[in-house]
């Protein structure tokens, strides 16, 4: 398996523009994450899915946006970026309630 | 609702033991714990379901006191590779599956 796959790895944005950051994995995993974390912070919660259909907000959904059209991907959306967006973002996933989690690699993502 | 670790810091000596609290406002499913150095991703340590109940993995352990909401990390005799960033992450029991993330504590080992 390769686990929960993120790209990309580095991103520098204008404000203003949109990117999507993806996220696969290939476990079979019905919920996904994803987080933020600025620098020398813990991670925030920004969105998440039970399953493929299923979204829902999470501690900083501003600014976002997620679909989940199948079980594999998690694509976030940044629409019209700021600069209060720069920061790494991770994706992760789980099988089930009370399941170990398994975390991307993330993606650094700066926005000038 | 964010739960709270304590301390925010530590530094050791190799060899020294540390502990470190994880505690919550909201009746707690489970308790997770996560070391991340500095640049990657966080690494999964261990995951409590159970009231009371204690986990190990070498020479960290933890346990988990489900009526007071609270959990403790005991890193013992440790090491250089154990510096890092530790994160609690707690789900509650009407939120299953919503993950939320401690501030996290900063462990430093010295030689």
């Amino acid at each position: 398996n390769a686990g929960v796959t993120q790209t990309p790895k580095f991103r520098i944005l204008k404000i203003g523009q949109s990117m999507t950051l993806q996220c696969t994995q290939d476990m079979n995993h019905n919920y996904m994450y994803w987080y933020r974390q600025d620098p020398g912070m813990g991670l925030k919660l920004i969105y998440y899915s039970v399953g493929a259909g299923i979204t829902d907000k999470g501690e900083v959904p501003n600014g976002y946006n997620v679909s989940r059209s199948t079980t594999e991907d998690f694509p976030l959306r940044l629409e019209l970026a700021a600069p209060s967006q720069t920061s790494v973002y991770f994706c992760a996933s789980s099988y089930d309630v009370g399941r170990t989690w398994d975390f991307g690699n993330g993606t650094r993502l700066t926005v000038t | 609702q964010q739960p709270v670790q304590s301390p925010q810091a530590v530094i050791l000596r190799e060899g020294e033991d540390a502990v470190i609290n994880c505690s919550s406002s909201k009746a707690l499913y489970s308790v997770h714990w996560y070391r991340q150095k500095h640049g990657e991703a966080p690494v999964f340590l261990m995951i409590l379901l159970k009231g009371g109940e204690q986990k190990g993995h070498e020479k960290i352990s933890a346990s988990f006191n489900e009526k007071k909401q609270q959990s403790s990390l005991y890193l013992t005799a440790s090491q250089l590779s154990y510096s890092g960033t530790y994160f609690c992450g707690t789900e509650t029991y009407n939120q299953g599956g919503k993950l939320i993330f401690g501030q996290g504590t900063e462990l430093s080992v010295k030689p």
